[in-house]
């Protein structure tokens, strides 16, 4: 039972630079998120969706996208990538808005 | 706005007590309040979910209450053991489905 995997676990970017975060999960979760975490802060919602074919913003979009194709993906594209985006990303899933969420491992990212 | 406090920031005690950690929110109309443990370098780790009909929650040798008139939640660790240090968060899930989440308390039990 893999849960929700994240791909990669390390990355460093060029400024300018454009990336992919790759999320999965395969418990047939309807609501997938993405977060960042930076030290000693909690974490904060890019976007997140609550099925396939519909996103939303959360609180810290803005130089970032996201596509819900599937149930099961939910890509994070960085484009033109900047110092201020170094954090530790993670994807989340939950089944729907009364369950709890479950994470998978982070991305450690950071631009120079 | 929902805005999540975690206090202390940190804690360091010894092997054994029992502790408890707060977990503060301004908007008390919430679905559901979670807490996550996350060790160094690691993801989160689901330790207990508490709905908002729920007053508390139990699992092991730890329990969370939750007060949604006075905005609070708690952590209860009993024994604790030095497997317990790490940070915990705790998020709560507002009207719009969004998980709001403090800063963290960082444990420390020392053996």
């Amino acid at each position: 039972n893999a849960g929700v995997t994240q791909t990669p676990k390390f990355r460093i970017l060029k400024i300018g630079q454009s990336m992919t975060l790759q999320c999965t999960q395969d418990m047939n979760h309807n609501y997938m998120y993405w977060y960042r975490q930076d030290p000693g802060m909690g974490l904060k919602l890019i976007y997140y969706s609550v099925g396939a074919g519909i996103t939303d913003k959360g609180e810290v979009p803005n130089g970032y996208n996201v596509s819900r194709s599937t149930t099961e993906d939910f890509p994070l594209r960085l484009e033109l990538a900047a110092p201020s985006q170094t954090s530790v990303y993670f994807c989340a899933s939950s089944y729907d808005s009364q369950t709890g969420a479950f994470f998978g491992q982070g991305t450690r990212l950071t631009v120079v | 706005k929902q805005e999540v406090t975690q206090i202390p920031a940190a804690l360091s005690v010894p092997e054994g007590e029992n502790l408890v950690l707060n977990c503060s929110f301004t908007d008390s109309a919430i679905y559901n309040l979670q807490w996550f443990r996350q060790d160094p370098g690691k993801g989160l780790t689901s330790l207990l979910l508490i709905q908002s009909s729920q007053r508390e929650q139990t699992s092991g040798r730890l329990n969370a209450s939750l007060d949604k008139s006075s905005g609070r939640s708690t952590l209860y660790i009993a024994a604790s053991q030095p497997g317990d240090s790490a940070t915990y968060l705790c998020a709560a899930r507002g009207s719009n489905y969004q998980l709001i989440w403090g800063a963290g308390t960082k444990l420390i039990i020392k053996p």
